[in-house]
């Protein structure tokens, strides 16, 4: 398989809770991002890493949520004392080299948060 | 600040109609990208396209064409003798040069009646 891949599919917490999402990116692409998507919206912009490091964030993430691509290849994020408001889908995308190449996402990490 | 507005929320059309799907977009830039994703049930958002603002030439891909007019700023998709298998929600998206982020609009949900 070599499209953008996201563990779990899904995940119900309860509010309070830590959570941790994983993304494992198309194997050449060297850059990752990260969205987030409730229901009836387009995906909003939460980071965005290239290579190892992370070069953007939004207002959006908050001091909650942190987001790590240790060694340049997998990513995960993770959100800290979990609230019903988080409950959205978290979609991971990644891109190669050059200006604003296409990203090309996952299937999302659907977050449940009762 | 950039933005994406697709002010058809929803559309139906019996198989075999057009239909074109309307995006404006605002950004301050003069050198920007636009996109156009599917996302059809299953959740996973499919790239369609990608155009750089310094290309205002149509494109057209099988039954898909799309008009990007820079004077009117809009990037507006037209499917030909639509298919059920086009039944999805569309959303268009803008990244400026120099900033990853995709800023995605609302986006518009096609039904194709069979």
């Amino acid at each position: 398989d070599t499209g953008v891949s996201q563990d779990p599919r899904h995940k119900i917490t309860k509010r309070g809770q830590n959570v941790t999402f994983r993304c494992d990116p198309i194997s050449e692409h060297n850059r990752l991002y990260w969205y987030r998507q409730t229901l009836g919206q387009g995906p909003e912009f939460l980071t965005y890493f290239q290579n190892e490091a992370q070069l953007e964030k939004s207002r959006l993430l908050s001091d909650r949520f942190s987001a790590e691509r240790p060694k340049g290849s997998f990513s995960t994020l993770e959100i800290q004392r979990t609230e019903q408001g988080d409950s959205a889908m978290y979609l991971c995308a990644s891109s190669s080299r050059g200006k604003n190449t296409e990203a090309f996402f996952g299937q999302g990490t659907r977050l449940t948060v009762v | 600040a950039q933005k994406v507005t697709q002010a058809q929320t929803e559309i139906s059309v019996v198989e075999k109609e057009d239909v074109t799907l309307d995006c404006v977009y605002e950004t301050r830039d003069t050198t920007y990208y636009l996109f156009w994703y599917k996302q059809p049930p299953s959740g996973e958002l499919v790239f369609l396209i990608r155009r750089n603002s310094f290309d205002e030439q149509n494109e057209i891909s099988g039954r898909y064409s799309w008009n990007f007019q820079k004077s009117t700023s809009s990037f507006n998709f037209t499917i030909t003798a639509s298919q059920v298998v086009d039944s999805a929600v569309y959303f268009c998206a803008l990244s400026e040069a120099g900033r990853r982020a995709l800023t995605f609009g609302s986006g518009t949900r096609l039904q194709v009646q069979p």
